[in-house]
């Protein structure tokens, strides 16, 4: 079965500094890949999504993620942060088209300094 | 509604008490999924609801879960004889469905679900 591991559990960061937050996948073909947000008092919110194509993907609020297969890692990045971008993001992993069940990892909560 | 809304937002109950979780999806969307998120872990799949489809109960954790929903619209989580472990957030999300990954999941706020 596929897994998702987010090896950073908590990430503080500056405001306006960059961030990166780091998925890695254990499946054997290329997933379909997710980013979700978890703002406070807010439920999860899909920030981005790739399934084929551009390794490179733009999302909401300024985010990107990047597939790169030869790592099985889809690491999320904004270059400037903002004190909003405080909450918990979530990577996760489907692995058919038709598959509704997504695999989510554990979750990494990025809290932002001023 | 304009989002998938969840009732109650919090949960404190005893153990070995009956629990009921609500859950109105977003209106048009057949599709609605159970989660359940233990502290420090990743969402866990429960359940999915796809229109007058039998649901995919794969995700419940053991017989004491059960879950339903009244046409496309909302869908109760019950569970019975609560036992710590239950403790726990349990998200509700629903989308248009019948497009499986190509059909952007909603998800509601959650109940935090505390069992003493």
């Amino acid at each position: 079965a596929q897994s998702v591991t987010q090896p950073d559990i908590h990430i503080t960061v500056s405001e306006g500094a960059s961030l990166e937050l780091r998925c890695n996948y254990s499946y054997g073909a290329t997933p379909y890949l997710f980013w979700y947000v978890q703002s406070p008092g807010q439920g999860l919110q899909l920030l981005l999504k790739y399934f084929s194509g551009d390794t490179l993907v733009q999302g909401i609020k300024g985010f990107e993620a990047e597939f790169k297969r030869s790592q099985s890692s889809f690491n999320l990045r904004k270059p400037s942060v903002h004190w909003s971008d405080a909450a918990e993001y979530f990577c996760a992993v489907g692995i058919r088209s038709n598959d509704y069940k997504l695999s989510f990892g554990a979750g990494t909560t990025v809290t932002v300094r001023a | 509604g304009a989002g998938v809304s969840q009732s109650p937002s919090n949960k404190v109950t005893e153990k070995g008490k009956d629990v009921e979780l609500r859950c109105d999806p977003i209106s048009g969307h057949t599709a609605l999924y159970w989660y359940r998120q233990r502290l420090g872990q990743g969402l866990e799949f429960l359940i999915y609801f796809q229109g007058n489809s039998a649901p995919d109960k794969s995700g419940l954790p053991s017989d004491r879960f059960s879950a339903e929903r009244t046409g496309e619209s909302v869908s109760t989580l019950t569970i019975q004889r609560t036992q710590q472990e239950d403790s726990a957030v349990y998200l509700c999300a629903s989308s248009r469905g019948g497009q499986g990954v190509y059909a952007e999941a909603f998800f509601g706020q959650g109940t935090r679900l505390t069992v003493v």
